[in-house]
């Protein structure tokens, strides 16, 4: 079955940089939800999209943005690029509903130097 | 390799009743556990965690779990449901500087 699908799974970059991160979710999920684990640290909730509209904000970082596009695939655009932004960055994806599962991706390990 | 398995992808129990969510894991070496909950249209949050020390954790919103090594388990629970509670429950563990493994989720229903 398919699976929620992130690129890169490896990212190197250096401060002040720029960095785009990929999400594909479940064929037919609608909403995908990002999340920021430091080194170290639990999982942070960064921000979520229904239907190519946000629908939750959590602790993500002004330099940062993020958008659904219409096949329901995330970006997370990351901009003037910190050493602390090194971290694992995975997004989860579900079908909007009461009982609808939510599932993983398996991450995008950022490194900024 | 760590891996946990959460019993029960829903859970349906009465409004006032206990509520017991299975978790077990595995772990070659001694893990951090956690139970994260997600609300409706929210993204997930922190109900509480182990790391060392007392095995009996409290958490948010009366919630609480404990480590039993022996059975490598850390079931969550609470006294008494409230229909707030509703929501999606994930298990998760992780070794020190290795990233965190969830669980499939459990779906708890309240009913009145």
């Amino acid at each position: 079955a398919a699976g929620v699908i992130q690129s890169p799974r490896h990212l190197i970059k250096e401060k002040r940089e720029t960095a785009t991160l990929k999400c594909y979710p479940i064929p037919r999920h609608d909403t995908v939800y990002w999340y920021q684990q430091g080194p170290g640290q639990d999982p942070q909730f960064l921000i979520s999209f229904y239907e190519k509209m946000q629908s939750d904000k959590g602790s993500i970082p002004d330099r940062f943005s993020a958008q659904q596009f219409s096949d329901y695939h995330s970006e997370l655009n990351m901009s003037s690029l910190e050493l602390g932004d090194s971290a694992l960055y995975f997004c989860a994806s579900r079908v909007q509903g009461v009982n609808e599962k939510l599932f993983f991706g398996s991450g995008t390990q950022l490194s900024v130097l | 390799a760590q891996s946990v398995t959460q019993l029960g992808s829903h859970v349906s129990v009465s409004e006032g009743a206990l509520v017991l969510l299975r978790c077990n894991y595995s772990s070659s070496v001694p893990p951090y556990l956690f139970w994260y909950v997600q609300y409706p249209n929210q993204g997930l949050q922190l109900l509480l965690k182990y790391t060392t020390g007392a095995t009996l954790v409290k958490g948010i919103n009366g919630f609480e779990a404990e480590f039993k090594k022996s059975e490598t388990s850390f079931h969550l629970t609470k006294p008494s449901a409230h229909m707030s509670d509703a929501a999606e429950y994930f298990c998760a563990v992780r070794v020190a500087g290795d990233k965190i493994i969830f669980g499939k989720g459990t779906r708890l229903h309240i009913l009145p």
